[in-house]
């Protein structure tokens, strides 16, 4: 059973520039959630998509957006890449919960570097 | 890899001795928690939940202890091994109904097991 994989492990833009980073979620989950976690901290909530739809948003600008296809994979694009986005980028997949407890699994990461 | 642990509180330990990790958290909502373990290059690996309605939860060698009154989280680790050497983070989980939720996390603390 295949956990939560990401590609591609690292990453290195430059300024303005505009990445996209993937996601496949856990086997039988439905739920993906990104997260950017800065060097020494902890992560920090960015969209989770359901139903192919952004269903909750944290405090991150436009900038940011994503998308999940039909096969519960996701994609999360940055674009006009600022210095202050070089982090971790992490997907957590879960299959949702009628009382919001599903638990969230997470990926090992995309490391991205901007120059 | 490179340390998710840096400007991290840092609990250091003996292999073989019970580790205490601490976390408090913030919304008085949050009605379930997770602890994770972030090994440095690594995605958070869960290691165990609890829910609101409960104040202590045990697993394999780990301990939740849960304390609504102050807002309060510990983590246990029994007879700690080398391979428990992580950064250790609290999250509790916002639920906005439906299919939405996000963790917050927290600080994380650096546990650094001496041979």
């Amino acid at each position: 059973d295949a956990g939560v994989t990401q590609s591609p492990t690292h990453l290195i833009k430059t300024r303005g520039q505009q990445v996209t980073l993937r996601c496949s979620p856990k086997s039988g989950h439905d739920t993906v959630s990104w997260y950017q976690q800065a060097l020494g901290q902890g992560p920090q909530f960015i969209f989770q998509y359901y139903e192919e739809e952004e269903r909750q948003r944290g405090n991150f600008p436009d900038r940011f957006s994503g998308h999940q296809f039909p096969n519960y994979s996701s994609e999360l694009n940055v674009n006009a890449l600022l210095l202050g986005d070089s982090a971790l980028y992490l997907c957590a997949s879960s299959l949702v919960a009628t009382d919001g407890t599903d638990t969230q699994y997470f990926g090992p990461g995309t490391r991205l570097t901007v120059l | 890899g490179e340390s998710v642990g840096l400007h991290l509180p840092t609990l250091s330990v003996q292999e073989g001795d019970n580790s205490i990790i601490n976390c408090a958290y913030s919304n008085s909502a949050s009605d379930y928690f997770i602890w994770y373990k972030q090994e440095s290059g690594k995605g958070p690996q869960f290691i165990i939940d609890i829910r609101s309605n409960m104040d202590k939860r045990q697993g394999q060698r780990v301990t939740v202890l849960l304390n609504k009154t102050v807002k309060h989280l510990s983590l246990q680790i029994a007879a700690t091994q080398p391979g428990d050497s992580a950064v250790y983070f609290c999250a509790e989980i916002l639920y906005y109904g439906g299919a939405t939720n996000k963790l917050i996390f927290g600080t994380g603390t650096l546990l650094a097991v001496q041979p």
